[in-house]
């Protein structure tokens, strides 16, 4: 079974522009949550969506934004990027049924912001 | 403040020693424990999963035990291999959500 799938893997843009990175979850994971690791501030979570809803949502500004289609796979956008927005961001994928959450982890796309 | 602390930040062992790797909470009502390895540059990958219910879980040489009312966690490892190297990270969700609210990590070194 294939794991969870980020593209691209790498990105590099300047400050002001927007980005989009997308996330394809393990097959028949219905829930897809994403995070961001910054050598200072450790793993943060972002925002989780389930059947195209998002759940839950991290503290970070409006600028951060995602969505999930009918097959589960989901997107993150950024708008208006900013130094501080250099990061590895992660999305992870979980079967989302009775208590075990237990979540799996894409390679991540590690942005630059110049 | 929903708050997870792993102890010690780094350890560096010889090969083949037991160890242990601990994660403190501050808040007791947790809903799912989970431990993730992270090779540099890497994603995490998910090694074991305990569920409030439980208290501890097993998977061939990694041991991690769950105790809700000292809100603390630890991952054993036995008979530690150089390809253990990483940084291993815990996380909870307090809830039903599944929001995930990370320590900062242990970076292990195992040394041939």
């Amino acid at each position: 079974k294939a794991g969870v799938t980020q593209t691209p893997r790498y990105l590099i843009k300047t400050r002001g522009q927007q980005v989009t990175l997308s996330c394809s979850p393990i097959s028949g994971h219905r829930s897809v949550s994403w995070y961001q690791q910054t050598p200072g501030q450790g793993l943060q979570f972002l925002f989780e969506y389930f059947s195209e809803t998002q759940r839950n949502k991290g503290n970070f500004p409006g600028r951060f934004s995602g969505r999930q289609f009918s097959n589960s796979r989901s997107e993150m956008n950024v708008s208006t990027l900013e130094l501080g927005d250099s990061a590895l961001y992660l999305c992870a994928s979980s079967l989302a049924v009775k208590r075990n959450h237990e979540q799996f982890f894409g390679p991540g796309t590690r942005l630059t912001v110049l | 403040k929903q708050e997870v602390t792993q102890i010690p930040a780094a350890l560096s062992v010889p090969e083949g020693e037991n160890l242990v790797l601990n994660c403190s909470f501050t808040d007791s009502a947790i809903y799912n424990l989970q431990w993730f390895r992270q090779d540099p540059g890497k994603g995490l990958t998910s090694l074991l999963l305990i569920q409030s219910s439980q208290r501890e879980q097993t998977s061939g040489r990694l041991n991690a035990s769950l105790d809700k009312s000292s809100g603390r966690s630890t991952l054993y490892i036995a008979a530690s291999q150089p390809g253990d190297s990483a940084t291993y990270l815990c996380a909870r969700t307090a809830d039903s959500s599944y929001k995930l609210i990370f320590g900062s990590g242990t970076r292990l070194l195992v040394r041939p």
